[in-house]
């Protein structure tokens, strides 16, 4: 089944504790992303990454990091997390053609910053 | 920049009803792509129904419709015979032409549906 799995699916840590959300997808697809979605603004790409060691700032990059070794696997970084990064994660993956330009998204990280 | 812009933050539609939730968007761009995602109580983004700028006929997807108009830069979503299941939040999205172009998102709208 084509999918996107994102881990942890919900996650509660404190201020400084450095995490990862882990992404994968089975879909061959080149291009990757993160967003965040808040309440009354919508989702807001974080990075995105074109290809294999291929990554580009998104709107709201600050205070995240990404990396992109394999092309299926696709993980966020919070190094220091602090509660303003208290949001629902989505990580969204679709072929890079123009043509084929549908992004599947993964199911959603849940993430509280205390 | 793009710019996607839903106005109405709230709709509610009697069930077997019929309702239109409205985007319009900024782009200078000629050549992109347009998508209406729903998101219910579990939080997963689903892909609803996309249309393609440079095709002139308004997408379907059985109860969903679209009536796109590029002058004006409105996108607009009707649903057919509304149904309990189709309570959510929508979303209306833009993506350009170029390879590397990002999904750009309204800030949704949320649907009720009265039985």
């Amino acid at each position: 089944e084509a999918q996107v799995t994102q881990n942890p699916r919900y996650l509660i840590t404190v201020t400084g504790k450095k995490l990862t959300v882990t992404c994968s997808q089975n879909m061959n697809h080149e291009y990757m992303s993160w967003y965040r979605q808040d309440p009354g603004l919508g989702l807001r790409q974080i990075y995105y990454s074109m290809n294999v060691e291929v990554t580009d700032k998104g709107d709201v990059p600050e205070g995240y990091k990404v990396s992109r070794k394999e092309k299926r696997n696709f993980p966020l970084i919070l190094e220091s997390p602090s509660p303003n990064q208290t949001s629902l994660y989505f990580c969204a993956s679709s072929f890079r053609s123009t043509r084929r330009y549908e992004q599947y998204f993964g199911p959603g990280t849940r993430l509280t910053v205390t | 920049a793009q710019t996607v812009t839903q106005s109405q933050p709230e709709m509610s539609v009697q069930e077997a009803e019929t309702v239109t939730l409205s985007c319009t968007y900024d782009t200078s761009e000629s050549d992109y792509y347009l998508f209406w995602y729903k998101q219910p109580p579990s939080r997963q983004m689903i892909l609803v129904i996309r249309q393609e700028a440079y095709k002139q006929q308004n997408a379907t997807e059985n109860r969903f419709s679209v009536n796109f108009q590029k002058a004006a830069k409105s996108f607009s979503l009707k649903i057919s015979d509304s149904q309990l299941g189709d309570a959510a939040m929508y979303f209306c999205a833009y993506r350009g032409h170029g390879a590397n172009s990002k999904l750009t998102f309204g800030k949704g709208i949320t649907l009720s549906v009265r039985p």
